[in-house]
């Protein structure tokens, strides 16, 4: 069965960078565009980017564009989001999410969440 | 990047029905039929129960149901029942300026 797998998250400080990982299974990564989402304590989801099957489009929300980069390895059937600058209100759980067969826009299938934390 | 509005709570009775509002605008929920609901749990990930609009993942029960007028998509819980208790969020795609996805801020969902 789909099966995500984040990992990565700790407790870093402003300013500071840290990558996370999702390890995908059950599926074959390179047919679906993937997403990260967010789940921000009292202020519930938040939709984080997109990077298209084979990679080449990437889009991000505003509130992390320049800041963040989401990559895959189609080979290694692994989606990353690299975070750089991180400031406090990035503190959340993150979600890497996959949508439905069939449809662009179900996030169907999501990891167990890794959670970040940014304090001095 | 856009902003959709939810209500922040709708409680009914069991065996009631409730219906959750989520309005955007042109650019996106009027925009396309891309509205998802999906159903936060505490301490677990989301749920999708609603795709496109309308549609029903497998194994989401027949009582929730999706539309979508102008620009505000409704969900409906038929038949409330106790275990229907949580937060319950809605999204929308945008393709202006860039393609992107917005979350509505969530609605609690008591049951009385």
């Amino acid at each position: 069965q789909v099966q995500l797998v984040e990992s990565g998250g700790g407790e870093v400080q402003p300013g500071r960078s840290l990558g996370l990982s999702c390890e995908a299974s059950g599926f074959t990564l390179s047919t679906y565009t993937m997403h990260w989402v967010r789940q921000t304590p009292g202020k519930g989801l938040e939709w984080v980017a997109l990077i298209s099957s084979d990679g080449t489009e990437r889009y991000y929300s505003d509130s992390v564009r320049a800041r963040f980069t989401i990559s895959r390895d189609n080979f290694k059937n692994t989606l990353y989001l690299q975070m750089n600058s991180l400031r406090r209100n990035d503190t959340a759980v993150y979600y890497c999410v996959r949508p439905s067969s069939g449809s662009y826009y179900g996030f169907e299938f999501w990891g167990q969440g890794t959670r970040v934390t940014v304090s001095s | 990047q856009s902003a959709l509005t939810q209500p922040a709570s709708v409680s009914g009775s069991p065996g009631q029905s409730i219906t959750i509002s989520c309005t955007g605008s042109s650019t996106d929920v009027g925009g396309s039929n891309s509205v998802s609901w999906y159903r936060l749990h505490p301490d677990r990930a989301p749920t999708l129960v609603i795709f496109e609009v309308h549609y029903r993942p497998p194994g989401v029960s027949p009582r929730f149901s999706g539309s979508k007028s102008g620009n505000t998509a409704s969900l409906t819980i038929s038949g409330l029942q106790t275990e229907d208790e949580d937060e319950y969020f809605c999204s929308s795609y945008s393709r202006t300026p860039t393609p992107h996805f917005v979350f509505g801020p969530g609605t609690t969902v008591t049951v009385l």
